[in-house]
């Protein structure tokens, strides 16, 4: 079945240091791809996503780049900040008749230092 | 901006007991799901639930669980019979419908059963 492996946690950090977190994954087919964060306290919010080959998702400083030839796709931003400390989880959807199942990786936690 | 919220924060139960965790979907969405995360391990889709009735579940998704739709804003998960793996942090989800592939959660329910 389909599956996504992410780099194990915990991640430590500088502010203003660069940040990759390593996603890959195994499907059938083509599917959407992303990464949510889950920041203390609260649920998880959809950071960005990428629905097809070669795409990029952006925001909020974070880029992935989904890559079909290496089945991957990280997490990079430039300089993070204290603010950026919480939970990443990088996941796929799996369609399924009527709706969409979310496959999630095991999640990464970052912690940025001042 | 619209939100899932989710009630109870927190629950305490001893094993065997019934609990019913609660969750308020994002008012126009038609697709909801259950997910859950035992602490240190992935967050695994549980059920998807469309037009009253479930669209998919997970082999998680025993006989002792079950979902339903009471009114127009509710959506809960039951647990007939509450076993010791069951502790988890239960997450609610919504989308609008089958072609947004966005789903939003729910800070969740931390379930612990003695």
């Amino acid at each position: 079945g389909n599956s996504v492996t992410q780099m194990e946690g915990p991640v430590t950090l500088s502010e203003e240091a660069f940040l990759t977190i390593n996603c890959t994954y195994t499907a059938t087919g083509y599917p959407s791809l992303f990464w949510y964060v889950q920041y203390p306290g609260e649920g998880l919010q959809l950071l960005l996503k990428a629905t097809k080959a070669d795409d990029k998702g952006s925001n909020k400083g974070f880029e992935a780049t989904y890559r079909k030839e290496t089945t991957s796709f990280h997490l990079e931003k430039g300089s993070v900040q204290v603010s950026d400390s919480a939970v990443y989880f990088c996941a796929l959807n799996d369609l399924i008749q009527g709706a969409q199942k979310l496959v999630f990786g095991q999640g990464t936690r970052l912690t940025i230092n001042p | 901006e619209p939100e899932v919220t989710q009630t109870p924060s927190h629950q305490v139960t001893q094993m065997g007991q019934e609990v019913i965790l609660r969750c308020v979907p994002i008012s126009n969405h038609l697709y909801f799901y259950w997910y859950r995360q035992i602490l240190g391990q992935k967050v695994e889709f549980l059920v998807s639930f469309y037009n009253n009735e479930i669209s998919e579940k997970s082999e998680i998704f025993d006989d002792q669980f079950s979902v339903e739709r009471p009114d127009g804003s509710n959506f809960t998960l039951k647990i007939r019979s509450t076993k010791l793996e069951d502790s988890a942090m239960y997450f609610c989800a919504s989308s609008e419908d089958r072609n947004k592939e966005t789903q939003y959660f729910g800070p969740g329910t931390r379930l612990l059963v003695l």
